[in-house]
C-alpha cells in the first residue's frame, strides 16, 4: 500500500524565518493535496498540485511537486503567529481513487 | 450555507454502548468520507462514499459500520465501543472525482472509558 512520509513531524519557527515541510511518497501520485489544521480546529484545503514539477503560491506559502510525482513540499517564508497550526499532505495515488490518505502532519509552533 | 455538519460535538460512552455519529452536508457534494483522528498519526480514513448508494472500507474500518442515507448524510455507527475508539471523528465532503478537496465538519471528540 502507499507509504506516506511527512517530515518533520514538528516545528519550532522562530517568528520571522522560514521553514519547509515535506510530504515523501513510495509510490508515484496521481496528485496532491495540503490541508491545514488550526489548534482545535479541522484540516482546511489550501492547494492541489497535479503536474509533475508544478510550483504554486499563496501570499507567503510556496507548494511544490516533485518532477517524479513521488514527493512534494511547503514552503513558508517569513512565519507569522498566523501559521501556528498543522500541515498535512494528502496525496493521492495513481491507482486508488476516493481513498484520500493523510501524512501525519507537521506540526508548526511560532514563537515570537 | 452550513457546509459539513456534524453531531454530536462530544460524546462519552463506556465500554460496550453503541452510539451512531451522525453527519449533513449542503452542498450536494456526492462523496463523503469518514476519518478518525489520534495524537501523532494525522488522519486515517475510516470509510468513504463515492456516490449515494455506494460505501468502501478505508484503512481502518474495524469496529466501524455506516450507512450513506442519502445524498445530503452519511453516519458512522460504533456497534460495541472500546476504549481504542477513543478518538476526534471528522465528517468530510467533496464532489465526484480526483481532484476535489475535502471539505470538513467541525468534528465529534469521542472519549471511550
Amino acid at each position: 500500500g502507499q507509504q506516506v512520509m511527512q517530515i518533520p513531524q514538528y516545528q519550532h519557527v522562530q517568528e520571522g524565518e522560514d521553514f519547509t515541510t515535506y510530504c515523501n511518497s513510495s509510490t508515484t501520485l496521481s496528485n496532491i493535496q495540503w490541508y491545514k489544521q488550526r489548534p482545535g480546529g479541522h484540516p482546511v484545503f489550501l492547494i492541489q498540485l497535479v503536474k509533475s514539477g508544478e510550483v504554486k503560491k499563496q501570499k507567503r506559502l510556496t507548494f511544490q511537486f516533485g518532477e517524479a510525482k513521488k514527493n512534494s513540499s511547503l514552503h513558508i517564508t517569513a512565519t507569522q503567529t498566523t501559521d501556528v497550526g498543522t500541515y498535512f499532505c494528502a496525496p493521492l495515488s495513481t491507482d486508488s481513487w476516493g481513498k484520500l490518505q493523510f501524512g501525519a502532519g507537521t506540526q508548526v509552533v511560532v514563537t515570537p | 450555507n452550513a457546509g459539513v455538519t456534524q453531531t454530536p460535538k462530544f460524546q462519552v460512552l463506556k465500554t460496550g454502548q453503541s452510539m451512531t455519529l451522525q453527519c449533513a452536508q449542503d452542498m450536494n457534494h456526492n462523496s463523503m468520507y469518514w476519518y478518525r483522528q489520534d495524537p501523532g498519526m494525522g488522519l486515517r480514513l475510516i470509510y468513504y462514499s463515492a456516490s449515494e448508494g455506494t460505501t468502501d472500507k478505508g484503512e481502518v474500518p474495524n469496529g466501524y459500520n455506516v450507512s450513506r442515507l442519502n445524498k445530503r448524510e452519511f453516519s458512522l455507527r460504533l456497534e460495541s465501543a472500546a476504549p481504542s475508539q477513543t478518538s476526534v471523528y471528522f465528517c468530510a465532503s467533496s464532489e465526484a472525482g480526483k481532484n476535489s478537496p475535502l471539505h470538513f465538519g467541525n468534528g465529534t471528540r469521542l472519549t471511550v472509558t
